[in-house]
């Protein structure tokens, strides 16, 4: 099955600076890579994603990059604020059936 | 207004003693699943369903059971909880056109003594 690994775990950053989150996928199957925001005592949100035919999307201070034959994707924003400041969850999808997350990464974007 | 709710929101249970979590979704979404949340390990998905009367089990399924009668509801029932199933659990659902799109519901907080 799919295994989704995440790093770094914890991020800090100063605010305007970029913070770069890496996931890896083992299931080459894999072609849907959804990002989600998890702010403190919140319920998960998706804030973008990309499918398998595309390299990268960009969606404002967001961009999600994805290498297929590495089986690698990241999460880059740019230009951060507090607000930013949550856990952010890589996940992988191959068949539509189930959904693989990786373990998080708790942004900190330091005023 | 599009939600998926989820009751109760918080409960504290002792071992043994049987406890339903309900999941309910307005979106007419076919495919609804059960995460479990944990420290370090991110979202570990417990059971899904494709459709009323389809189950199948996720990463973690031991010690839970789902069922899916109606289309809108997919409860999350634990026979005999065990300190170990302490967590965060979150249902989730998606329409099957977009089914990679999940909606999240706001998180049942369990504590087993």
């Amino acid at each position: 099955g799919e295994n989704v690994e995440q790093h770094p775990s914890t991020l800090s950053v100063q605010e305007g600076d970029s913070a770069v989150i890496k996931c890896t996928y083992s299931d080459s199957a894999s072609n849907y890579f959804p990002w989600y925001k998890q702010e403190l005592g919140k319920r998960p949100q998706l804030i973008i994603d990309i499918r398998s035919n595309v390299g990268e999307k960009k969606d404002q201070r967001i961009a999600v990059t994805l290498n297929k034959t590495a089986k690698h994707f990241s999460l880059h924003i740019t230009e951060t604020q507090p607000e930013d400041s949550a856990v952010y969850f890589c996940a992988a999808s191959a068949n539509n059936n189930d959904m693989r997350f990786g373990a998080g990464t708790r942004l900190t974007v330091k005023p | 207004e599009a939600q998926v709710t989820q009751n109760p929101r918080y409960l504290i249970t002792v071992t043994g003693k049987k406890l339903t979590v309900t999941c309910s979704q307005n979106m007419n979404h076919e495919y609804m699943s059960w995460y479990r949340q944990d420290p370090g390990l991110g979202l570990r998905q417990i059971y899904y369903s494709m459709n009323v009367e389809v189950t199948d089990k996720g990463d973690v399924p031991e010690g839970y059971k789902v069922s899916r009668k109606e289309k809108r509801n997919f409860p999350l029932i634990l026979e005999s909880p065990s300190p170990n199933q302490t967590s965060l659990y979150f249902c989730a659902s998606s329409s099957l056109g977009t089914k990679e799109t999940q909606y999240f519901g706001p998180g049942t907080r369990l504590l087993v003594l």
